[in-house]
């Protein structure tokens, strides 16, 4: 089955710590993305790649980074400079306008 | 800037209701609209889309018409069962080089009581 898949769906880690979280697609997609969703927020844009080994940071970027060396691959690193990192991450992959997304990580850092 | 503003939710209806979720929308440009839901703790699926003015998106008995003199979107379902208890996210697309990019609404959370 096509799809995008994020792992783990649940991650807990200790304030300090730099985490990553992964994101897969087998689409065949060009496009793909990162949110983050916290409660009554919508979803926020953090970064966002179009094409292989480039990407943009989207509206809060701040504290994140992304690689993009792979077209199924768009791993978010979660890094100690991220002020507020408990949230909903969600990544998406797009083919023109249609976005289809993952199941989320949920990530807890205490 | 492009914004999505959506009715504040929680709404809290009985089994078998009318649904209204109401949508406006402000961009630069001609977008397409969308509207997607989330089930609790899953990432979120898209129910129907427009991409021009008149255009009318439905699925699972959902329906939405673009509406470009009221810049509206607004989702709608005549008879609303349990299973469509969820959040709802308006949304909005305009090409930004090759790809897209959605800004969305902050959801409305339905609850559907039987």
């Amino acid at each position: 089955d096509g799809g995008i898949t994020q792992s783990p769906k649940y991650l807990f880690r200790k304030e300090g710590q730099n985490v990553t979280l992964s994101c897969e697609q087998n689409l065949n997609h060009d496009a793909m993305y990162w949110y983050r969703q916290d409660p009554g927020q919508g979803l926020r844009l953090i970064y966002y790649s179009q094409i292989v080994n480039d990407f943009q940071k989207g509206d809060i970027a701040e504290g994140y980074s992304v690689s993009r060396e792979k077209k199924e691959s768009f791993p978010l690193t979660v890094t100690s400079a991220q002020k507020n990192p408990t949230a909903f991450y969600l990544c998406a992959s797009s083919h023109q306008y249609e976005q289809y997304f993952g199941p989320g990580t949920r990530l807890t850092v205490t | 800037g492009d914004s999505v503003t959506q009715m504040e939710g929680p709404v809290t209806l009985s089994e078998e209701a009318f649904l209204t979720i109401n949508c406006t929308y402000t961009a630069t440009g001609y977008p397409s609209l969308f509207w997607y839901v989330q089930y609790p703790g899953e990432g979120l699926q898209l129910l129907l889309k427009a991409t021009k003015a008149d255009d009318k998106g439905s699925n699972k008995g959902f329906e939405a018409t673009y509406r470009k003199e009221t810049t509206s979107f607004h989702l709608e379902k005549g008879s609303v069962q349990v299973s469509d208890s969820a959040v709802y996210f308006c949304a909005l697309a305009l090409r930004g080089g090759s790809n897209y990019k959605l800004t969305f609404g902050k959801g409305t959370l339905l609850t559907v009581n039987p």
